[in-house]
């Protein structure tokens, strides 16, 4: 079966700190994974998504990045974190068009 | 701009009743259908996915597609305070994205 993992659960950062946040998926190869941001009391934001390695694609424009170095593995990034920033981030993968999306358990960001 | 919306509630109902959510959405070309709960402070969890028009049944759950009205909606029989969450409704369009409603908020009263 497959599993998605992300990490790390929580995470308080400094204003202007750096950001690298890891999901990684076992049991499918060539999955589209993707990024999201949460905050509270909204919906999801997409913030990336992947199709393939090195294949990333922005949806908002902002301090943040996101690498596929390998196939099941995805990073969201940033060199400067922002108040704004501040969100639960959520990973997904899917298998396929048309599939469901399945998520991570999450990190809760808190930026002071 | 391909939108999914649902009325964000808070959608109340006492233990034991049905529960109806609903969803509508802006493509008509959208194939794939889906149901999320997500408790508070969780992470989304899929319970419920529908491809035709028509209803598909799991448990308590009920999914209900209409494609000429662009309507999906998800019944909850014999609704627990268990079920209280987040639901959110989500369309695959056909591309890479999936398009996802703000969700409802349903609280079941013991």
């Amino acid at each position: 079966s497959q599993t998605i993992h992300q990490w790390p659960a929580t995470l308080v950062q400094p204003v202007g700190s750096p950001l690298s946040l890891e999901c990684t998926v076992e049991g499918t190869s060539n999955p589209n994974l993707y990024w999201y941001r949460q905050a509270a009391g909204r919906g999801l934001q997409l913030l990336f998504y992947s199709v393939g390695i090195g294949q990333i694609s922005s949806e908002v424009p902002q301090n943040l990045s996101a690498s596929r170095p390998q196939d099941r593995q995805f990073i969201l990034s940033s060199k400067k974190l922002l108040l704004s920033d501040s969100g639960f981030y959520l990973c997904a993968w899917r298998r396929e068009m048309g599939q469901p999306q399945h998520f991570g358990d999450g990190t809760r960001l808190s930026i002071l | 701009q391909k939108e999914v919306e649902q009325n964000s509630g808070p959608l109340s109902v006492p233990e034991g009743a049905i529960a109806s959510l609903n969803c509508t959405y802006s493509d008509r070309g959208s194939q794939s259908f889906f149901w999320y709960r997500q408790y508070s402070g969780k992470s989304p969890e899929l319970i419920m996915f529908i491809y035709s028009n028509g209803d598909k049944e799991d448990g308590r759950f009920t999914a209900q597609l209409n494609k000429a009205s662009q309507y999906v909606s998800l019944l909850i029989r014999d609704s627990q305070p268990s079920d209280s969450a987040t639901y959110l409704c989500a369309v695959d369009t056909g591309g890479f994205k999936t398009i996802f409603g703000a969700g409802t908020r349903l609280f079941v009263k013991a």
